[in-house]
């Protein structure tokens, strides 16, 4: 069964440390896999996606994932993080098929010390 | 403004109550879905309708009842609803095909008293 597990409920960081949040998934086949990140009070927003090709994948607002077939991870990194990344964010792996179908992990809740 | 619409924001109601909740795209996507996060779970997918037809149902009990009455609008009609159910609902809409993007609401927080 397709499965998503983020292992880390709570993160904290000081503003201007680097940041690594970690994704394991679980899926047959190759995965799609994206990041969203919701604020309080808001909506999912998504902020990187990855489909094939280049392994390295390029976000919004600095954040970038690698995907590692070998780890089953796409583990979420921003080098500086800045006070405004408090939120939490969501990694989630998309089923193939007819419609986008995605499945979510439980989120990492990340909070950022001044 | 994310292009997926959802009011209203807050939404109080008592068990015997009935309500809706309704969602808007503006980005000309034909798949729309809803949607259950309560605190300390994942993103619970409740239904997904593509073009208009409902395609997955995950196990959500009857007093839920979805309608998609053109490919801009999804509704969630509430009915009797229990304490449980307390949670934000979120609506999101993908162009169809797997390699879409969910775009998402801000969500209905809903209490049920």
């Amino acid at each position: 069964a397709q499965s998503v597990t983020q292992p880390d409920i709570h993160i904290t960081v000081s503003e201007g440390a680097s940041l690594e949040l970690r994704c394991n998934y679980s899926y047959g086949a190759t995965p799609y896999l994206f990041w969203y990140v919701q604020s309080p009070g808001q909506g999912l927003q998504l902020l990187l996606k990855y489909f094939s090709g280049d392994t390295l994948v390029q976000g919004i607002k600095g954040f970038e994932a690698e995907f590692k077939r070998s780890q089953s991870s796409f583990n979420l990194r921003k080098p500086s993080v800045h006070w405004s990344d408090a939120a939490e964010y969501f990694c989630a792996v998309g089923a193939q098929g007819g419609y986008n179908k995605l499945i979510f992990g439980a989120g990492t809740r990340l909070a950022v010390h001044p | 403004e994310t292009g997926v619409t959802q009011t209203p924001r807050h939404l109080v109601m008592g068990m015997t109550n009935k309500k809706s909740l309704k969602c808007e795209q503006h980005l000309g996507h034909n798949a729309m879905y809803w949607y259950k996060q309560s605190a300390k779970k994942p993103l619970e997918l409740m239904f997904v309708y593509s073009l208009e037809e409902r395609v997955e149902n995950n196990s959500v009990p009857s007093r839920f009842s979805p309608e998609c009455p053109n490919s801009s609008h999804l509704f969630l009609h509430l009915h009797t609803l229990q304490p449980e159910d307390s949670a934000l609902y979120l609506c999101a809409s993908s162009g169809g095909g797997s390699k879409n993007i969910q775009y998402f609401g801000a969500g209905t927080r809903l209490s049920v008293l």
